[in-house]
């Protein structure tokens, strides 16, 4: 099964600053990528698929690049309400697994 | 609006049996593929099933493979998960998850999610 990987594990950053969070397949898997955000005792939900795709009401300082085996989520500025953790999934073919995840907290 | 409710969590000993439902709303139930997805206590997403529109394909994670059985009734708009021979390592928050077709396909990324229902294996 195809792995998939996420750094960092944790970042810390100010308000307004420019975040990226990588994920990487284990082996190609197109654009068949998303990006979840999970706040703190929250339900996930999804930002971003198709790699680059942002889904409907999802603000536009988040954004999303990659294809084959490396991709990246970035936040262009940082705002408070950003802060949670940030799961990579593939969904080429199942399993559909979920990367291992990346905390976002504010500096 | 979409609405996903999940039930059927509860505390369980090793080696039992438990099946979840999830009531779904607010769309054409039998259009989509439905997935779970499950969270231990402070832990990542691990996605364990997920189950086609109407031909009812199915697919699992490794990990529930052979002891969890994913079905659906669209008549009822209803998802299941039947889980047998459960182990402490499957104690977990499960989330029912609609996954997003377009006109020509159905992918396996998904949203909503619901609240999700807790199970917790234990002695």
């Amino acid at each position: 099964d195809i792995q998939m990987t996420q750094s960092p594990s944790s970042l810390s950053a100010s308000v307004g600053d420019r975040v990226t969070i990588t994920c990487r397949a284990s082996q190609g898997i197109s654009n068949y990528l998303a990006w979840y955000q999970q706040k703190p005792g929250r339900v996930p939900k999804v930002l971003i698929y198709a790699a680059s795709t942002l889904q409907s009401g999802v603000p536009t300082r988040f954004s999303g690049s990659g294809s084959g085996t490396d991709f990246s989520l970035t936040i262009s500025s940082l705002q408070p309400e950003d802060v949670g953790t940030y799961y990579c999934q593939k969904y080429d073919s199942a399993p559909h697994t979920f990367g291992p995840g990346t905390k976002v907290d504010i500096k | 609006e979409v609405q996903l409710l999940e039930s059927g969590g509860g505390l369980v000993q090793p080696g039992g049996s438990l099946r979840l439902s999830c009531a779904a709303a607010g769309f054409t139930f039998s259009n989509y593929d439905m997935n779970w997805v499950r969270q231990a206590p402070g832990q990542g997403l691990e996605w364990v099933s997920a189950i086609s529109n109407s031909r009812g394909r199915t697919w699992y994670a490794d990990s529930v493979k052979g002891r969890f059985t994913i079905s659906r009734d669209n008549s009822k708009n209803m998802l299941y998960l039947q889980m047998n021979s459960l182990r402490a390592d499957d104690t977990a928050v499960y989330y029912c998850a609609k996954g997003y077709c377009d006109s020509t396909r159905c992918y396996g990324w998904v949203d909503p999610w619901g609240q999700g229902t807790l199970v917790t294996v234990s002695s």
